[in-house]
């Protein structure tokens, strides 16, 4: 299996800065064939199932506010927040689709200081 | 808008068979997987498998000899059957469609699966006796 390894377990940022959070595959996930990577990004609140936010590695699902971006190729991507709003607390999740079974990261908590 | 819902029992007994359908609501059926995922404080979020609108199945190999995912295209459902169970699948369980692109490579079309971007809002299973 891919293991997905994210970091930090728990991010602490202050209204309107940046956050960023870190997300390592054990194998590249990316398709050499088509020149992409199949890394995903979900955001998950209390109570509620986990909403997609990045596919690709890098484009914004439809709705997505334009301040969550996604970066990174092969192994090791990130999820960006760029002026965190009090909105965006939440438990953030890496997935990969490149290989069987899918797996997700543990998640990484992100709260305001 | 697409919707999911999952229906099923909350409380399953040891060793028995979870029946979990998922219903889906104002959309195509076709060209997507229709996934099981499930979510423990212990696991965290774990992939099952997925059903094709032609019936194409893929599981986990981690539930691949006790699981079974099917789909009635007539009524818009796709189904869980988990056997065996114990208290490590007590859990709360989505079902979420997978959205597909085709996309060409040299002289290949290939369809490539890439993203959860429907999920219901799940239903929680508790495995006690």
């Amino acid at each position: 299996d891919i293991v997905m390894t994210q970091s930090p377990d728990s991010l602490a940022v202050s209204l309107g800065e940046r956050a960023t959070i870190n997300c390592k595959s054990s194998q590249s996930v990316l398709y050499d064939s088509i020149g992409k990577n199949s890394l995903s990004w979900y955001q998950q609140k209390p109570g509620q199932p986990p909403n997609l936010l990045i596919y690709w590695a890098s484009t914004r699902e439809t709705g997505v506010p334009e301040r969550f971006s996604g970066s990174g190729s092969g192994t090791d991507f990130t999820l960006t927040i760029s002026g965190v709003q009090a909105e965006d607390v939440a438990v953030y999740y890496c997935q990969q689709s490149y290989d069987i079974p899918y797996t997700f990261g543990r998640g990484t908590n992100l709260e305001i200081k | 808008q697409v919707q999911l819902r999952e229906s099923g029992p909350g409380l399953v007994k040891p060793s028995a068979t979870l029946s979990l359908s998922c219903s889906v609501s104002y959309g195509s059926f076709n060209t997507y997987y229709w996934t099981w995922i499930r979510q423990s404080p212990g696991k965290g979020l774990e992939w099952i498998g997925y059903v094709s609108d032609t019936g194409k199945t893929d599981y986990n190999p981690s539930f691949k000899s006790r699981v079974t995912v099917s789909i009635d295209t007539s009524k818009k459902q796709f189904s869980l059957r988990l056997r065996y169970l114990t208290a490590a699948d007590t859990a709360v369980y989505y079902c979420a469609r997978e959205r597909r692109e085709g996309l060409w490579s040299g002289d290949f079309f290939t369809y490539y699966y890439y993203a959860l971007d429907v999920w219901g809002q799940g239903t929680t299973v508790i495995v006690s006796s």
